[in-house]
């Protein structure tokens, strides 16, 4: 079985600063990862993606993303926060090898950047 | 040039009622899903479509019946509608099954059932 985890409902950072929003995963044989970002009233619009390679992904908007296998996670990290960047995050995973055609994706967490 | 539509935006309707959502994609993609997202925000598949195949088929009332008429398009009927089925329904559509392909999303559809 495979499943996501985000473990916190809500981030508060201030602009400028760097911010991370958690996620961890679990799955039987290799993942891919996903990060989607949801504006209020909008879609998801897809951020960046781990398949294969570098464990450090680079995506839009000046996001990045770090697989760590053995920790099973995949946080997402901007070095410069922006009051732009409130909006909700979702994780999202596959198993490439048993996961089928399903992609899950996590509960979200609510990223608030004060001015 | 929008990627994945949807019509309509809004859907208010009585409990009982039947209702249609339209889903588009302009983007050669051969997938396309068909999402719940709850009052809480939760995101939940119901339904995938591969070249007009049915490849996900979640738990789901069979009062939600989808159908795929082209690769484009991905449509989504429901009967009998129930309180419990108000919530923001999103069309997705990727480039292959696989998973490793980014899937699209439309801009939503909020059900409102009364």
């Amino acid at each position: 079985a495979q499943s996501v985890a985000q473990p916190e409902d809500q981030v508060n950072v201030a602009e400028g600063n760097p911010l991370t929003v958690k996620c961890t995963y679990s799955v039987s044989g290799n993942p891919y990862l996903f990060w989607y970002v949801q504006y209020p009233n909008r879609g998801l619009q897809f951020l960046l993606k781990y398949i294969t390679g570098d464990n450090l992904v680079k995506g839009s908007y000046g996001f990045e993303a770090e697989f760590n296998k053995s920790q099973t996670s995949f946080h997402l990290k901007k070095p410069s926060a922006l009051v732009s960047d409130s909006a909700l995050y979702f994780c999202a995973v596959r198993d490439a090898d048993t996961g089928g055609f399903k992609t899950i994706f996590g509960a979200g967490t609510r990223l608030f950047v004060k001015a | 040039d929008t990627a994945v539509s949807q019509t309509p935006k809004y859907l208010v309707t009585q409990m009982g009622n039947d209702k249609s959502i339209k889903c588009e994609q302009n983007l050669g993609h051969d997938t396309m899903y068909w999402y719940k997202q709850d009052s809480k925000k939760f995101l939940k598949i119901m339904f995938s479509y591969n070249n007009k195949e049915l490849i996900i088929n979640e738990t789901v009332p069979n009062r939600f019946s989808p159908k795929s008429p082209d690769k484009a398009h991905l449509n989504l009927h429901i009967n009998s509608l129930e309180l419990g089925d108000s919530a923001v329904y999103f069309c997705a559509s990727s480039q292959d099954p696989a998973g490793r392909n980014e899937q699209f999303f439309g801009p939503g559809t909020r059900l409102t059932v009364l």
